[in-house]
Parts: structure tokens; C-alpha cells; sequence
């Protein structure tokens, strides 16, 4: 069972430019989180999502930043008008029941 | 507690002593708790979780305390070797409540050989 999956692994982007980050879920996994860590810091969470629902995005920013979990395919983070202080590890986490969540790799941006 | 931008908390043990790593959350209403292992360049990974009804939990070469009295974890990790070198965080959230994790500041453990 793989898991959990995001591409790509490293993104840069000049300012003004649009992020999207993608995320696939482990097999059987229906509930998906993105979190953002900044250097020599914790995660901190943006959103969480269900399929085609998104259930608390208290964590995302107001503007520029978007989450959606379409019935087929990835998780999308997508991040309009990047600026340089959106450079972060973004990552995905999914899970099963809503409990316990498991990682992905990460996605590095940097914005030039 | 969250994460405030300082500089890690660094620990440094010898090869094959035993390591503690301490953790102080946040939140009285939390009832669930994980141990995380990160290393550079990658994503989390799950050690060892524990949920408020117990305050002990092992694992291979891992033990998991929690004091919900002082809202205290800490993670034993016996025999400590080279690999566990990573920072390593604490996670909480409310099992019934919101699904997110909020994450610790996260302590750097260095293995000297």
C-alpha cells in the first residue's frame, strides 16, 4: 500500500505566478489535511477536506489560497498571485477514519 | 503548544544511551496525542500515539507518557542509534471536535557516536 503521495516534491515560482500542489491520499483513505511548516517550525494546519467537501479551512488564508478534493483524482492546494513569504514545505496528510493521519514527502516552494 | 519561530530545543545523548524528549501541549480538551519523527528534507512520520485514557503506551524501542495533570508528554526512545537522529514533534487534537493536529515546537535529537 503506498503512501501517501505529492507532486512536485520542489516548486519555485516567480512572484505573481500561481502554485499548485497535488496531493494523493494512501488507498482507502478519504479524509485529507494540508498543513504548511515554515523553517525550525511545526506544521500548521489549513484545511481539511472530504471528498468534494471541504470540512474546516480555519488554517487557510482569506485570499489567494483555494483547497479542493474532487471525487476523482488528487487533492489540489493552489496558491494565486504567490508571494515570497508563501515559501514553505506544504504537506498533505490522509486518513482513514478521521484519527490517526499519516504524511506525505512534501511539496518545497520557493517564490523568487 | 504552537509552534512560536524560535530555535529548536536541541538534545544530544550518546550512542545507545536512552533518550527523553518533553513535550508541554495545549489544550486541556485534547484527548489525543502523537509522536512525530521528521527528517530533513521530509515529511512526518507517525511513531506512537496515545489517547487520554491511558498514560503509558510502548512501542518498539518507544514509550509514550503523557500527564494530564501538568498536560505533559514525553517520548522514551531506549537504545537511542544513529537513525533517530531527527526532530521530533508532538501533536494534539480532539478526537469528537476539529480534525486538526496542532503541532508542537518540535525538539532536534543529535546521536553522538
Amino acid at each position: 500500500n503506498a503512501g501517501v503521495m505529492q507532486n512536485p516534491r520542489h516548486l519555485v515560482r516567480r512572484r505573481g505566478q500561481e502554485a499548485r500542489l497535488r496531493c494523493s491520499p494512501m488507498k482507502g483513505h478519504s479524509h485529507v489535511y494540508w498543513y504548511r511548516q515554515l523553517p525550525e517550525e511545526g506544521l500548521k494546519f489549513m484545511v481539511y477536506l472530504q471528498k468534494e467537501n471541504i470540512i474546516d479551512e480555519s488554517g487557510m488564508p482569506k485570499e489567494r489560497f483555494s483547497a479542493e478534493f474532487p471525487k476523482e483524482g488528487p487533492s489540489i492546494l493552489r496558491i494565486q498571485q504567490v508571494v515570497r513569504g508563501d515559501s514553505a514545505a506544504y504537506f498533505c496528510a490522509s486518513s482513514p477514519m478521521g484519527i490517526e493521519q499519516y504524511f506525505g514527502p512534501g511539496t518545497r516552494l520557493t517564490v523568487t | 503548544g504552537e509552534s512560536v519561530g524560535l530555535h529548536l530545543p536541541t538534545l544530544s545523548v550518546q550512542e545507545g544511551d536512552n533518550s527523553i524528549i518533553n513535550c508541554a501541549y495545549s489544550n486541556s480538551a485534547s484527548d489525543y496525542f502523537i509522536w512525530y519523527k521528521q527528517e530533513s528534507g521530509k515529511g512526518p512520520q507517525f511513531i506512537i500515539d496515545i489517547r487520554s485514557n491511558m498514560d503509558k503506551r510502548q512501542g518498539q524501542r518507544v514509550t509514550v507518557l503523557l500527564n494530564k495533570t501538568v498536560k505533559h508528554l514525553s517520548l522514551q526512545i531506549a537504545a537511542t542509534q544513529p537513525g533517530d537522529s531527527a526532530v521530533y514533534f508532538c501533536a494534539e487534537k480532539i478526537i469528537q471536535g476539529a480534525q486538526k493536529l496542532v503541532f508542537g515546537q518540535g525538539t532536534r535529537l543529535t546521536i553522538n557516536p
